[in-house]
């Protein structure tokens, strides 16, 4: 079967750090990726998706950036963090047909 | 991507049955509907979807109207589980597959 992992779970980070975020799927070959994130009391908004190794489409223009260095690896980063940069982030894989299986998530304060 | 209406909460007795409605009146043809929910500090979950006829799992059903233009999510016997946001979203089905724009969604509470 397949599974998604994100880490770290939480993350509290200071202003103008850097961010590194974590998705790996297991069970599947060439995968596409998304980012969600979610900021407080708001829906969900897609970052970035990726369709294979080194192809990164973003759909909101923002001071994070994305990455996908292996088949079943996508990371999220950022060199300086703002306090707007808090939020829920999400990965996801399509398996088939527009149906998403989500990671558990990782919660960032940025401070 | 047709745009979707949906009331932004609901109340439902558990062991009822939960009717979740939304409306999409510019969806074309080759558009299909699905259906996710967020349960509370929680990534979304596939619910069901549908292109024109109706659709039944262990989850849910789906009810679609015949002119396409309006949809309904019925949960047969709502548990207090199933307290979370609802989102209906209408996208393209294989082309482009995945990248699904989430709204507001209906926050769905389920009382004893």
């Amino acid at each position: 079967s397949q599974t998604i992992h994100q880490w770290p779970a939480t993350l509290v980070q200071p202003v103008g750090s850097p961010l590194s975020l974590e998705c790996t799927v297991e069970g599947t070959s060439n995968p596409n990726l998304y980012w969600y994130r979610q900021a407080a009391g708001r829906g969900l908004q897609l970052l970035f998706y990726s369709v294979g190794i080194g192809q990164i489409s973003s759909e909101v223009p923002q001071n994070l950036s994305a990455s996908r260095p292996q088949d079943r690896q996508f990371i999220l980063s950022s060199k300086k963090l703002l306090l707007s940069d808090s939020g829920f982030y999400l990965c996801a894989w399509a398996f088939t047909h527009g149906i998403l299986s989500f990671g558990p998530g990782t919660r960032l304060t940025v401070t | 991507d047709a745009k979707t209406t949906q009331p932004p909460s609901m109340d439902c007795a558990e062991g009822r049955a939960a009717n979740l409605p939304c409306n999409h009146s510019t969806i074309s043809g080759n558009e299909y509907v699905y259906w996710y929910r967020q349960i509370h500090s929680q990534g979304p979950q596939y619910i069901i979807h549908g292109l024109k006829n109706n659709e039944t799992n262990e989850m849910a059903s789906l009810i679609i109207t015949e002119d396409r233009k309006s949809s309904t999510l019925i949960l047969p016997h709502a548990t207090l589980r199933d307290t979370a946001v609802y989102y209906c979203i209408v996208r393209l089905g294989p082309i482009s597959w995945g990248k699904l724009q989430f709204g507001a969604g209906t926050q769905v509470v389920v009382t004893p």
